[in-house]
């Protein structure tokens, strides 16, 4: 089945500066690959996600680049803001039906 | 459009018991998965169901069970409860299209289940 690794586990950068996440997938089936944030005890939600057809995807400050051949995935927020402090988690499935999730990492945006 | 609803939102039970926990899909959804999410970890997944049906499992025992009804609702079941099953139980729910994946996963807020 399919394996997500997430790098780094834990992220603290200033206020202003930007942040990047980086996951590996195993499967070179899969082809969805979403990013959730968690802010503590609440329920991760969905922030961007890619498909496999695509190569970079922006929202705002949040963009998403993925690299099939490696099969590896990114997610950078630029700007950061203390709102920003939370959970990341990306994921990827075949399409969705067996979505496996990384171990997170813990963004601290520092005022 | 409401979003996806779970029940009870904490639990407490003893080892080998059974517990029972409950997702209400998001409107116009028909597909509900389950997460396991131990304790600064991330969600794993235990299985997916469609059109009432499991249609994926991740790796966890034959003692962790589910049910979709026909309105989509959901249900999970643990059975034989070890102290390790202590976690948060997420359901995402999502829209599958005829011959496709699914789409986007919403979650609900969870169940902490507490096994002592």
């Amino acid at each position: 089945g399919e394996n997500v690794e997430q790098h780094p586990s834990t992220l603290s950068v200033q206020e202003g500066d930007s942040a990047v996440i980086k996951c590996t997938y195993s499967d070179s089936a899969s082809n969805y690959f979403p990013w959730y944030k968690q802010e503590l005890g609440k329920r991760p939600q969905l922030i961007i996600d890619i498909r496999s057809n695509v190569g970079e995807k922006k929202d705002q400050r949040i963009a998403v680049t993925l690299n099939k051949t490696a099969k590896h995935f990114s997610l950078h927020i630029t700007e950061t803001q203390p709102e920003d402090s939370a959970v990341y988690f990306c994921a990827a499935s075949r399409n969705n039906n067996d979505m496996r999730f990384g171990a997170g990492t813990r963004l601290t945006v520092k005022p | 459009e409401t979003g996806v609803t779970q029940s009870p939102t904490h639990l407490i039970k003893t080892r080998g018991q059974q517990v029972t926990l409950r997702c209400s899909s998001q409107s116009g959804h028909n597909t509900v998965s389950w997460y396991q999410q131990a304790l600064g970890q991330g969600p794993q997944f235990i299985f997916q169901y469609y059109r009432e049906e499991e249609n994926g499992r991740g790796n966890f025992p034959p003692r962790f069970s589910g049910l979709q009804f026909p309105n989509y609702s959901s249900e999970l079941n643990v059975n034989a409860l070890e102290l390790d099953d202590s976690a948060l139980y997420l359901c995402a729910s999502s829209l599958k299209a005829m011959g496709k994946g699914s789409e986007k996963l919403f979650f609900g807020s969870g169940t902490q289940l507490s096994v002592l």
